[in-house]
Parts: structure tokens; C-alpha cells; sequence
């Protein structure tokens, strides 16, 4: 166990629907980043955020959007939903604000769209 | 463009037979080479982060390697839990992590 969590673990929702995926870090972590795992495209870097505000950015869709609140969770938001945005998305944390360190990734959430 | 590739895609080994996966990496400034374990259905397992070419690092039957081109990920005698994919992935001066393909490892008993 990590200690990152991500609610919830599966979801389901049609085309054109909006969603939106939580993620609690480690205890102490401030870094939050956000991934995407498809089976053509691997794991995918989205988003970073550093105690509140975006650090770096990847290749996230305009349609996808992320926030990290005071308390340290983040939530990322998918809107307009597509057939591929179909995903394992992940979320992870680390202790730094820079990515050149270990992260913990959570358990992930299973996005489907129909 | 910074870039990993991991091969093999898939390995299969018998227990006890040592082997290697390798990632080669493009990249404009490494900050740092990752080498991650992924289970079926769960998230990645942080396995070692080497820095410099010429480092190594050990955990249990896991040595990875540097080299200013690649990274190599040796396993000894490896036992059927050592079954998984492992993620190769490069941090770049932009402050992204990019991840390779992974190669998924299958040892039988």
C-alpha cells in the first residue's frame, strides 16, 4: 500500500458526460500528478501540482481539467467524454515539488466510456 | 523529442534463469532514469531512480544499470513473483516523467 488513495476505483458513464476523479497523497506529500494508462498509448504524463498550484503540465486534453485543494487531495475533471478517453487513471504523490524523485502511485481509477 | 523504448516487449523466463531488459532513452538533459514494477490492475511500484551514467543500484535480485544511452534492468534467479511489467521512465528538463512501453515478465516454475 502506497498510502495514495483515488476514489473510485471504477466508473462508468457515457459520451458526452463529465466526471470527476479524486486523489488523496501520501501523508506529507505536496506533489500531486495525474496519469493516464491506455493500452496503445502506455502511462501518460497529464498534470503536476505543487502544494495548490500547477507545476507541469503534459499532454492533457482541453477537455480535462485538475485542481488541488488546501488540504493537499487533488481532483481531476473529464468532461465531454469520448469512447477513448477510456483509462486506467492514476494519480501519485511525492514529498518534492520537482518530478526527479520517487513517486507513489495510487491503485488507480478504471474510466469507462460506452 | 525525449523518447524511451524498452525491449523486449515480453520475456519469459524459467525460474532460477537470469536475464536483462533494456531501455534506451533520447533525452535532452536527464535528470533522472526511473525504473518502476507494475502489477495487473494496480498502480506502479517505485523500484530504484539512477541519476549518473555509471550507477548502480541493488534490491534483492533486481541491479539496475546507467550508461549514457540506456539502462539496464538485470534480474538473478529470478522466482515466479517476480512476474510483473517493469516501466522504464526518464525525468526531463521540462519536469515530465515519460514512460516506456514496459516489458512484461513472466516467470514460470
Amino acid at each position: 500500500d502506497s498510502g495514495v488513495t483515488q476514489t473510485p476505483k471504477h466508473l462508468i458513464t457515457a459520451t458526452g458526460q463529465r466526471v470527476t476523479l479524486r486523489c488523496s497523497p501520501r501523508s506529507g506529500d505536496l506533489s500531486v500528478y495525474w496519469y493516464q494508462q491506455s493500452l496503445d498509448q502506455g502511462l501518460q504524463f497529464l498534470i503536476q501540482y505543487y502544494n495548490g498550484e500547477e507545476r507541469a503540465k503534459g499532454n492533457i486534453l482541453e477537455r480535462f481539467s485538475a485542481q488541488q485543494f488546501p488540504d493537499l487531495h487533488s481532483e481531476l475533471n473529464l468532461s465531454s467524454l469520448e469512447l477513448g478517453d477510456s483509462a486506467l487513471y492514476f494519480c501519485a504523490s511525492s514529498p518534492q515539488g520537482t518530478g526527479g524523485h520517487e513517486q507513489y502511485f495510487g491503485p488507480g481509477t478504471r474510466l469507462t466510456v460506452t | 523529442e525525449d523518447q524511451v523504448t524498452q525491449s523486449p516487449e515480453a520475456l519469459r523466463l524459467q525460474e532460477g534463469e537470469s536475464s536483462s531488459l533494456n531501455c534506451s532513452y533520447t533525452v535532452s538533459g536527464l535528470r533522472g532514469l526511473f525504473w518502476y514494477r507494475q502489477d495487473p490492475g494496480k498502480g506502479p511500484e517505485f523500484l530504484f531512480t539512477l541519476y549518473s551514467a555509471g550507477e548502480e543500484k541493488e534490491k534483492e535480485r533486481l541491479k539496475a544499470t546507467l550508461t549514457k544511452k540506456e539502462s539496464f534492468l538485470h534480474i538473478t534467479a529470478p522466482k515466479p513473483e517476480d512476474s510483473a511489467t517493469y516501466l522504464c521512465a526518464l525525468y526531463n528538463q521540462g519536469g515530465k516523467l515519460i514512460f516506456g512501453q514496459g516489458t512484461e515478465l513472466s516467470v514460470k516454475p
